[in-house]
């Protein structure tokens, strides 16, 4: 059972124009939502979070959006860069489950030069 | 210097040996954590400790057994290994105040276990 869903494996996009990675959850319990960033041979990095009290949070080129009512994230970069390229997760938590963090699959990003 | 360190980065086995995955982390932290990647991707935590004490212990099979001899550190044992058990598997650290209550956690570099 996925609480945390991101249905998009992978994606391209061209060095300087806009990614958007989505992520969808089912746990109308889930109070914090977070990106990490993973790159090959490395352990995810955290990257921006967003509480569920607010509906955006950025900074500097990254912006994470949340819509309560559709149960629905996503992460914008904006440029993208070449060494924005990695798989990036979308995860979850809820503040009485002990800071237990539940992933999604992750989403491989391909920025071309 | 490397805040959470794992060794060994890689490791292969036969089915049926015991084996060990050392975790140490440099910040501080007062919480611990095991993940493990599967063939999917997905990450799904296996266990959690909060100063030296089990707090999250995830549907594993007993086979595997952390121990934490102090805050800095997180081991991971595996006895009988079996072909299903190969994955990638990652230590993670955090705080249990301010950020860390929602879900901020430091990673290491992960272990790529093989089981053959």
């Amino acid at each position: 059972d996925q609480q945390v869903k991101q249905n998009s494996p992978s994606l391209s996009v061209q060095e300087g124009r806009i990614s958007i990675l989505n992520c969808d959850y089912t746990n109308s319990m889930f109070d914090y939502f977070l990106w990490y960033k993973k790159y090959p041979a490395e352990g995810p990095t955290f990257l921006i979070s967003i509480s569920s009290i607010k509906d955006k949070n950025e900074d500097g080129r990254f912006t994470v959006f949340l819509n309560k009512s559709a149960k629905h994230l996503s992460l914008h970069i904006v440029p993208s860069q070449p060494g924005d390229s990695a798989v990036y997760f979308c995860a979850a938590v809820f503040s009485g489950s002990a800071r237990q963090l539940t992933f999604g699959s992750g989403t491989q990003l391909t920025v071309l030069p | 210097d490397t805040a959470v360190s794992q060794t060994p980065k890689y490791l292969v086995t036969q089915m049926g040996n015991d084996k060990s995955i050392k975790c140490e982390q440099n910040l501080g932290h007062d919480t611990m954590y095991w993940y493990k990647q599967d063939s999917k991707k997905f990450l799904k935590i296996m266990f959690s400790y909060n100063n030296k004490e089990l707090i999250i212990n995830e549907t594993v099979p007993n086979r595997f057994s952390p121990k934490s001899p102090d805050k800095a550190h997180l081991n991971l044992h595996i006895n009988s290994l079996e072909l299903g058990d190969s994955a990638v598997y990652f230590c993670a650290s955090s705080h249990t105040s301010g950020r860390a209550l929602t879900g901020e956690q430091y990673f290491g570099p992960g272990t790529r276990l093989t089981v053959t």
